[in-house]
């Protein structure tokens, strides 16, 4: 059963740091491009990052790029989210959710076929 | 960037209902269209690619149309393990586009 797990989420105040993880299993971690999106309070969805199988490529949204950093460990079935000088409008649900093409060689645009139940990051003084 | 545009934003509706979600995309999209279910406190469940295409698992109350830029999401028989807001998600170009949801209510 593939599961996604998010941990690291916690209050912060504005122009702090915080790191995200996402725990994998039930696939074959490496085969697959995982994105992380974000759901603010009594707002919708937004994609925020993704990165490919191989950490060949990473794409951001123009909101947090130049502020937030994707990688991904694949020894540890692991993802990661940087996210530095960190602003209210960062408050949000944080997902982790698998692209569901295996190997693709761009982040590309895609749906998600599986998510993590999220990571809370609230940004307040 | 491609805007989705999801009506209406809430919806009450009786057990056995026909119920439909509309999302209009602001330029054509092909069928690179998927439809999500958050029920609370979840985290969202893919329900239909491709516009139309059902997910395994996924009851065949539910069904997906699309119409040149307009699209459509069914559920034929509303049950209510349905409740939940409903969101729909362009794939086809630039960054991944989301409706703003679709809370469905019995």
């Amino acid at each position: 059963e593939v599961e996604l797990v998010e941990s690291g989420g916690g209050l912060v105040q504005p122009g702090r740091s915080l790191r995200l993880s996402c725990a994998a299993s039930g696939f074959t971690f490496d085969d697959y491009a995982i994105h992380w999106l974000r759901q603010g309070p009594g707002k919708g969805l937004e994609w925020v990052s993704g990165i490919t199988w191989d950490s060949g490529d990473t794409a951001y949204a123009d909101s947090v790029r130049g502020r937030f950093t994707i990688s991904r460990d694949n020894a540890k079935n692991s993802l990661f989210l940087q996210m530095n000088s960190l602003g209210t409008e960062d408050t949000a649900l944080y997902y982790c959710a698998r692209d569901p093409y295996p190997k693709r060689d761009i982040v590309g645009t895609t749906y998600y076929d599986f998510w993590g139940q999220g990571a809370l990051v609230t940004v307040s003084p | 960037d491609i805007q989705m545009t999801q009506s209406p934003p809430s919806l009450s509706a009786s057990v056995g209902d026909k119920v439909t979600i509309t999302c209009r995309a602001s330029q054509g999209i092909s069928i690179y269209l998927a439809w999500y279910q958050q029920k609370p406190g979840e985290a969202p469940k893919l329900l239909i690619k491709g516009s139309s295409t059902l997910r395994s698992g996924v009851p065949s109350r539910f069904s997906g149309h699309r119409s040149g830029t307009d699209f459509t999401l069914t559920i034929s028989s509303l049950q209510p393990e349905d409740v939940g807001t409903y969101y729909c998600q362009n794939y086809n170009s630039g960054p991944p586009a989301f409706g703003r949801g679709t809370k469905v209510e019995i």
